[in-house]
């Protein structure tokens, strides 16, 4: 079972609509990560958090808003999202940011804008 | 040419046959590798480190070439259970910053 929770599984979502993305995880970590997975293409590094704050941002449209208000809990702020956005987001944890840490990933979650 | 590049196959491979996927890289910087393992519609799960000197853990093997900028995974004796896309992660010297190759898909026939 992994120590990184995510919810929900599935979303679908209208363009106009506004959810939000929940990861929590109990490994004692202090980093946490976005990733976006689309069909064909390698996973793509949205955000990272170090310790509560937000170390990376790659380029990611605003409609994408992240918030980690502990180092246990990161969500993803969806708003006014475009077809194009469809894809399976996945957070993962580490416990620091070194070079050598390795990621742990939650079940992810699929998303479908319609 | 890109970060990361990985043959994303499928390879259909028999029971008991060896098999073996490279991965190359572009930054001659990178200093950590990593090999993933995603079974369709999971989550990635790490399968093993890259060390320089190559290592070993069970029937996989794993290998790093940082003169020509490539890692290999050897698979000896394929299970049906080893069927999954594997990724390849490269990690740079910089920040927190970690590549995803786009993934090999194997498929282990009876």
């Amino acid at each position: 079972e992994t120590g990184v929770t995510q919810t929900p599984r599935h979303l679908v979502m209208g363009m106009t609509n506004k959810k939000s993305l929940k990861c929590e995880q109990h490994l004692g970590h202090n980093a946490m990560y976005w990733y976006k997975q689309s069909a064909k293409k390698p996973l793509e590094l949205m955000f990272v958090y170090s310790l509560e704050e937000r170390v990376e941002n790659n380029s990611v449209p605003s409609r994408f808003s992240p918030e980690c208000p502990n180092s246990s809990h990161l969500f993803l702020h969806l708003h006014t999202l475009q077809p194009e956005d469809s894809a399976l987001y996945l957070c993962a944890s580490s416990q620091g940011t070194g070079v050598n840490e390795k990621l742990f990933f939650g079940s992810g979650t699929q998303l479908s804008v319609l | 040419r890109k970060e990361v590049e990985q043959d994303p196959g499928p390879f259909n491979v028999p029971e008991g046959a060896t098999v073996a996927f490279n991965c190359t890289y572009s930054n001659s910087a990178s200093q950590s590798f990593f090999w993933y393992r995603q079974d369709c519609r999971k989550e990635p799960k790490l399968l093993m480190s890259v060390y320089s000197s190559g290592n070993e853990d069970g029937r996989f093997t794993a290998q790093l070439n940082r003169a020509s900028q490539y890692i290999s995974l050897l698979i000896r004796d394929s299970k049906l259970s080893d069927s999954a896309t594997y990724l390849c992660v490269v990690r740079p010297g910089g920040y927190q910053k970690v590549t995803f190759g786009i993934g090999t898909k194997l498929q282990v026939i009876p």
